[in-house]
C-alpha cells in the first residue's frame, strides 16, 4: 500500500559536517511533507515542512528538499551539533493534514 | 510554535485496571486531535482522531471499546486505556492541530510512557 519510508536507519557524522537525512514516499497525492526530530523519550518536535508547489525549503541551518518526480524527500542539517542527535521522521499529509510517519532514522553525532 | 501538554509523563498500572491519559493544548484552541502509539525504536502509529463535540474516528484495527477518547472542550482531550493489559504497555503521544489563520501544523505532547504490570 502506500507509504513512507527512510532509505538508512543509522546516520553517523562528525560534529560540523553536514548530515543527509533521507526519504521516500509513494503516495502520489500527498501534498504536504514534515520532518519531525524526536529525542529519546519524548514527543515529535517540529523541525520543516514543505508544501508539493515547492522543491525547496530553507529554515535556520536546516534545508528540505523535495523531488517530486521520484517521489524523494530529503532534510539536510548543516554544521551538525551534538544536540542534534535524535531520531528524525518524515511524515507526509494530504488534504487532511494528518501526519503519516515514516520509519526514521537515527542521526549520531560524534563531537 | 503552539504548546501541547501531556500528563502523565510516566504512569505504571496493574493489569486490569484503567489509565487515563490528557492532552492539552495550552495556547491555542484545536478542534483536531490525534493520539499516536510508538513501540520502542519504531515509528508513531496513528490511533485515532479526537474531534472536538463528535466522536473520534478510529484507524483500522483499534478497538474503540479499549482505547476510549473524549474530547470534551476545545483544549483538552483524553485517551482512557481500559482494562489495560501488557500489551498495552507503550509510548502515547498525543498531537494537536493549531489552525489559527489557516495554519496547518501539527505539534505534540511530550508523550506518556504506559506499562502495565
Amino acid at each position: 500500500g502506500e507509504s513512507v519510508g527512510l532509505h538508512l536507519p543509522t546516520l553517523s557524522v562528525q560534529e560540523g559536517d553536514n548530515s543527509i537525512i533521507n526519504c521516500a514516499y509513494s503516495n502520489s497525492a500527498s501534498d504536504y511533507f514534515i520532518w519531525y526530530k524526536q529525542e529519546s523519550g519524548k514527543g515529535p518536535q517540529f523541525i520543516i515542512d514543505i508544501r508539493s508547489n515547492m522543491d525547496k525549503r530553507q529554515g535556520q541551518r536546516v534545508t528540505v528538499l523535495l523531488n517530486k518526480t521520484v517521489k524523494h524527500l530529503s532534510l539536510q542539517i548543516a554544521a551538525t551539533q551534538p544536540g542534534d542527535s535524535a531520531v528524525y521522521f518524515c511524515a507526509e499529509s494530504g488534504g487532511s493534514y494528518i501526519p503519516t510517519f515514516g520509519r526514521g532514522t537515527s542521526l549520531i553525532v560524534h563531537p | 510554535g503552539a504548546v501541547v501538554s501531556q500528563h502523565p509523563s510516566r504512569v505504571i498500572c496493574k493489569s486490569g485496571t484503567s489509565v487515563k491519559i490528557e492532552c492539552r493544548s495550552l495556547d491555542f484552541q484545536a478542534t483536531t486531535m490525534f493520539w499516536y502509539r510508538q513501540f520502542p525504536k519504531k515509528s508513531l502509529m496513528l490511533m485515532a482522531t479526537s474531534n472536538e463535540g463528535s466522536k473520534a474516528t478510529y484507524e483500522q484495527g483499534v478497538e474503540k471499546d479499549k482505547f476510549l477518547i473524549n474530547h470534551a472542550s476545545l483544549t483538552l482531550s483524553t485517551l482512557t486505556v481500559t482494562s489495560a493489559h501488557p500489551e498495552d504497555s507503550s509510548f502515547y503521544i498525543c498531537s494537536a492541530r493549531d489552525e489559527t489563520g489557516g495554519r496547518t501544523e501539527a505539534f505534540f505532547g511530550q508523550g506518556t510512557r504506559l506499562t502495565v504490570v
